[in-house]
C-alpha cells in the first residue's frame, strides 16, 4: 500500500523552530518529487515547497523563502521541512504529498500533521 | 507567480445535475493544470491531471477541459459523494507551484 505519514507537528512560539518529517512506504520514494502542502484552518490548499527527487532542485513559496527548508533522505525514505522564524500565519495542517511520475499532480497524499503558533 | 482564479466560490447543486467548475490562470499553463477533491478530514485526492485525463480509479463522471488559461471540471450527474470543495493546480513549473482558491460544492 503506497502511504505518506507526516509528523511532527505541534505548538511553538513565534519565532521558534520546528521540524516536520514525512515517512513514505509502498513506493519507490527516491523515483519522485516531493511536496509540502498546507491549509490553514478555513482557508485553501497552499503549496509550500517541493524537492526533485535527487535533491538538486528544490521550490518554495514565496511566503516561507528564507525560512523553510526542505530536505529528503532516499535511504530513509523520508521527507523533512524544517521551519525557522515561525510567525502565527504559519499555523496550519501540513501534508506531505508525491508528485506523479512526469509531475503531472499530486497522486498520494498523506493525512497531515497540525503545527500551531501561539504564544 | 502564477495566479489561479476559481469560480464560483461556492455552487449549489442537486443531486443528479451537472455542476461546472472554472479556473482561470494569470497567464498561460498549456495543459499543466489538475485539479482535487478535498472532503474534511481527509486527504486531497487527484482528479483530473494534465487538463483532461482522469488519475487512476476516478470515474468517468469528473471530466475536465481547457488549455492555456481557461480550464473547466464537470461532474455529470452529481453524487452525494461528491460534495466537496474542489483544487485546481497548475503544474506548468513544478517548483513554483500554486492552487486555486477553491469551488465549495453544496447540496442544493
Amino acid at each position: 500500500e503506497v502511504r505518506l505519514v507526516e509528523s511532527g507537528g505541534g505548538l511553538v512560539q513565534p519565532g521558534g523552530s520546528l521540524r516536520l518529517s514525512c515517512a513514505a512506504s509502498g513506493f519507490e520514494f527516491d523515483g519522485y518529487t516531493m511536496h509540502w502542502v498546507r491549509q490553514v484552518p478555513g482557508k485553501g490548499l497552499e503549496w509550500v515547497s517541493g524537492i526533485s527527487w535527487s535533491s538538486g532542485s528544490k521550490g518554495y513559496a514565496d511566503s516561507v523563502r528564507g525560512r523553510f527548508t526542505i530536505s529528503r533522505d532516499n535511504a530513509k525514505n523520508s521527507l523533512y521541512l524544517q521551519m525557522n522564524s515561525l510567525r502565527v500565519e504559519d499555523t496550519a495542517l501540513y501534508y506531505c504529498a508525491k508528485d506523479s511520475l512526469h509531475n503531472t499532480g499530486m497522486d498520494v497524499w498523506g493525512q497531515g500533521t497540525t503545527v500551531i503558533i501561539s504564544s | 507567480e502564477i495566479v489561479l482564479t476559481q469560480s464560483p466560490a461556492t455552487l449549489s447543486v442537486s443531486p443528479g445535475e451537472r455542476a461546472t467548475l472554472s479556473c482561470r490562470a494569470s497567464q498561460s499553463v498549456g495543459s499543466n493544470l489538475a485539479w482535487y477533491q478535498h472532503k474534511p478530514g481527509q486527504a486531497p485526492r487527484l482528479l483530473i491531471y494534465s487538463a483532461s485525463t482522469r488519475a487512476t480509479g476516478i470515474p468517468a463522471r469528473f471530466s475536465g477541459s481547457g488549455s492555456g488559461t481557461e480550464f473547466s471540471l464537470t461532474i455529470s450527474g452529481l453524487q452525494s459523494e461528491d460534495f466537496a470543495v474542489y483544487y485546481c493546480h497548475q503544474h506548468n513549473n513544478w517548483l513554483e507551484v500554486t492552487f486555486g482558491g477553491g469551488t465549495r460544492v453544496e447540496m442544493k
